[in-house]
């Protein structure tokens, strides 16, 4: 597609429940990449895939959090027993190269609000 | 490790002045800089980027930005500034590595 696709934009969730958040990163983007925004901040690293490879996982915050990209395209990340401080919008990024010197591709995030 | 800091999490510039947005980073590496903005319910986009070669780098929208290596610096500017320009900007820094380390954003209002 022509970008960065995310889904849902919106996500309420109840405290402990699981949710998946889906990323359809630009055709042909060798990189994926997986940011947290807390309102007021920053996006932090979450986590980055080179075509299916899992490289670097080191930004998730617990073993609550995983992510998978199985054929190098689409990428989801799931959260298992939600908390009230995982609410926060979760960017996807995709960049064409190995390396992020060109910079990122981002979609419009899903913000998850959980209550 | 790599981090930044952007001054002043709130800035406010009349239509038609000038805009600076200030940045500064930490970098054991040399590094790549970008600058990012963010409409509200919207993702980052790429405003310009730094990774080498001339140190003043233009972008869209009218921005530029300076890499000063001696001051740890890649400020953003703009001669002059539209309402549309309101929005997030967000400073980030790489050492060409898997990530990207983020500022935590300024806020830009343009006064009428």
């Amino acid at each position: 597609g022509a970008g960065v696709s995310q889904s849902p934009r919106y996500k309420v969730a109840k405290r402990g429940q699981d949710v998946a958040l889906r990323c359809d990163p630009i055709s042909g983007h060798v990189s994926l990449f997986w940011y947290q925004q807390a309102l007021g901040q920053g996006p932090e690293f979450l986590t980055y895939f080179q075509n299916e490879a899992q490289l670097d996982k080191s930004g998730l915050p617990s073993d609550r959090f995983f992510a998978e990209r199985p054929e190098g395209s689409v990428s989801t990340l799931k959260i298992q027993r939600t908390q009230q401080e995982d609410s926060a919008v979760y960017l996807c990024a995709s960049s064409l190269t190995r390396t992020d010197a060109y910079g990122y591709t981002f979609g419009s995030g899903t913000r998850l609000t959980v209550v | 490790a790599q981090s930044v800091t952007q001054l002043g999490s709130h800035v406010s510039v009349s239509e038609g002045a000038l805009v600076l947005l200030r940045c500064n980073y930490s970098s054991s590496v040399p590094p790549y800089l970008f600058w990012y903005v963010q409409y509200p319910n919207q993702g980052l986009q790429l405003l310009l980027k730094y990774t080498t070669g001339a140190t003043l780098v233009k972008g869209i929208n009218g921005f530029e930005a300076e890499f000063k290596k001696s001051e740890t610096s890649f400020h953003l500017t703009k001669p002059s500034a539209h309402m549309s320009d309101a929005a997030e900007y967000f400073c980030a820094v790489s050492d060409s590595g898997n990530q990207f380390y983020f500022g935590t954003g300024t806020s830009l209002t343009v006064i009428p």
